[in-house]
């Protein structure tokens, strides 16, 4: 079966600008969680999307918002970027949040110069 | 506060050189243990979940194990292919779903 798919896999963006990430769950995963990777930093939580809701929220500015489609796809954006937001952005999807079946896109690897 | 620790941070072994590596963690309210391995430029790949102490689970030449405190992952006879970023993280008993992953152990197998 088709596994998590995020696009765009890389980005190019420049300070204060905005951008947008993609993430098409594994068929039938109603939940989609976000979460960013630094060498410094590691995994950090972003926030959780369930039934086009919003569920949970981690300790990231406001600039960090998201939304989930009935269809369970999510985006995420970030509104005026700053250097530090160079990251891999993962996306991983579960049926119902919880850890069966979590599973991680490739990631969108984003770099703000 | 939930956290996760994992050591060592870079292991080095032989090709069929055993080894483990170790997953401390604290959490209130354990619902599952993960590992995950990750290579350069992707995304985590899951291995394993455990979700009560003195649970174990096998796949190929990896083992993993639980206790009320820590996680161990055993790499027995490994090969170069196991070479990568091997990751733990826990899931809480809170009103959130999000992981808590340590930062990792890089383990590079060598022929």
């Amino acid at each position: 079966k088709a596994g998590v798919t995020q696009t765009p896999r890389y980005l190019i963006k420049t300070r204060g600008q905005q951008v947008t990430l993609s993430c098409s769950p594994i068929s039938g995963h109603r939940s989609v969680s976000w979460y960013q990777q630094t060498p410094g930093q590691g995994l950090q939580f972003l926030f959780e999307y369930f039934s086009e809701t919003q569920r949970n929220k981690g300790n990231f500015p406001g600039r960090f918002s998201g939304r989930q489609f009935s269809n369970s796809r999510s985006e995420m954006n970030v509104s005026t970027l700053e250097l530090g937001d160079s990251a891999l952005y993962l996306c991983a999807s579960s049926l119902d949040g919880t850890g069966y079946g979590y599973t991680f896109g490739s990631g969108t690897r984003l770099t703000v110069v | 506060e939930d956290q996760v620790t994992q050591s060592p941070e870079a292991l080095r072994l032989q090709e069929g050189e055993s080894s483990s590596l170790n997953c401390s963690y604290t959490v209130s309210g354990l619902r599952g243990l993960f590992w995950y391995r990750q290579d350069p430029g992707k995304g985590p790949e899951f291995l394993f979940t455990l979700y009560s102490a003195g649970e174990e689970k096998e796949k190929e030449r990896l083992k993993a194990t639980l206790t009320k405190k820590e996680s161990f992952l055993h790499i027995t006879a490994p090969k170069p292919e196991d070479s990568a970023t091997y990751l733990c993280a826990v899931q809480g008993g809170g009103a959130t779903n999000k992981l808590i992953f340590g930062t990792g152990t890089l383990l590079a197998v060598q022929p």
